[in-house]
């Protein structure tokens, strides 16, 4: 079965610092792996995704990731956080065989940028 | 804005009563999901629909039923409702429903349950 953990349910950062958002998953083959932002009263919006190839994944708003597979982790970074950056983010996981083409969601980190 | 349209926006209704959701797909996606989100539960998978046939089944009760149309819309039926069935309810799309496809959301339906 697959699964995500994020392990903090909340990270402050002062605004212009970097962040990390940290997520690492569980499946028995390739992982597919996404993350996405949420906010308030909005739905989910895609930031970016890792299906093969280059460890690093460069998305939306600046946002990248790396992909670690000795260590089964995918964080979320920015260089220089922004204000507007302060949302629910969530790290997803799909297997890459077998029927299974859902995503399963960790339980969500709420970033807040202080100015 | 991603392309994924959801009505209502909000729902109150009453336990045991029987409410209709309804997604509208990106134009070309042929798969349809839907997921609840709620603050016990968190992000959960309930149902997937690729070209009106049932893809994948996930967490959904027995008194939860979708469909999805020849137009590609889906509605998502929840009936004999419950409080805990309040929750946050999405739909997403994606161009085939295969595993490296990219999950597009729509806006929610928030389903209040008095």
């Amino acid at each position: 079965a697959q699964s995500v953990a994020q392990p903090e349910d909340q990270v402050n950062v002062a605004e212009g610092n970097p962040l990390t958002v940290k997520c690492t998953y569980s499946v028995s083959g390739n992982p597919y792996l996404f993350w996405y932002v949420q906010y308030p009263n909005r739905g989910l919006q895609f930031l970016l995704k890792y299906i093969t190839g280059d460890n690093l994944v460069k998305g939306s708003y600046g946002f990248e990731a790396e992909f670690n597979k000795s260590q089964t982790s995918f964080h979320l970074k920015k260089p220089s956080a922004l204000v507007s950056d302060s949302a629910l983010y969530f790290c997803a996981v799909r297997e890459g065989k077998g029927s299974a083409r859902q995503l399963t969601f960790g339980s969500g980190t709420q970033l807040t940028v202080l100015p | 804005d991603s392309g994924v349209t959801q009505t209502p926006k909000h729902l109150i209704t009453a336990t045991g009563q029987r409410v209709t959701l309804r997604c509208s797909p990106r134009s070309g996606d042929l798969s349809v999901y839907w997921y609840q989100q709620s603050l016990d539960q968190g992000l959960q998978f309930l149902i997937q629909y690729y070209n009106g046939e049932e893809r994948a089944k996930g967490n959904i009760l027995e008194r939860f039923s979708a469909q999805q149309f020849p137009d590609l819309h889906s509605e998502l039926n929840l009936s004999s409702l419950e409080l805990g069935d309040s929750a946050l309810y999405f739909c997403a799309s994606s161009v085939q429903g295969a595993g490296t496809d990219t999950q597009y959301f729509g806006p929610g339906t928030r389903l209040t349950v008095l």
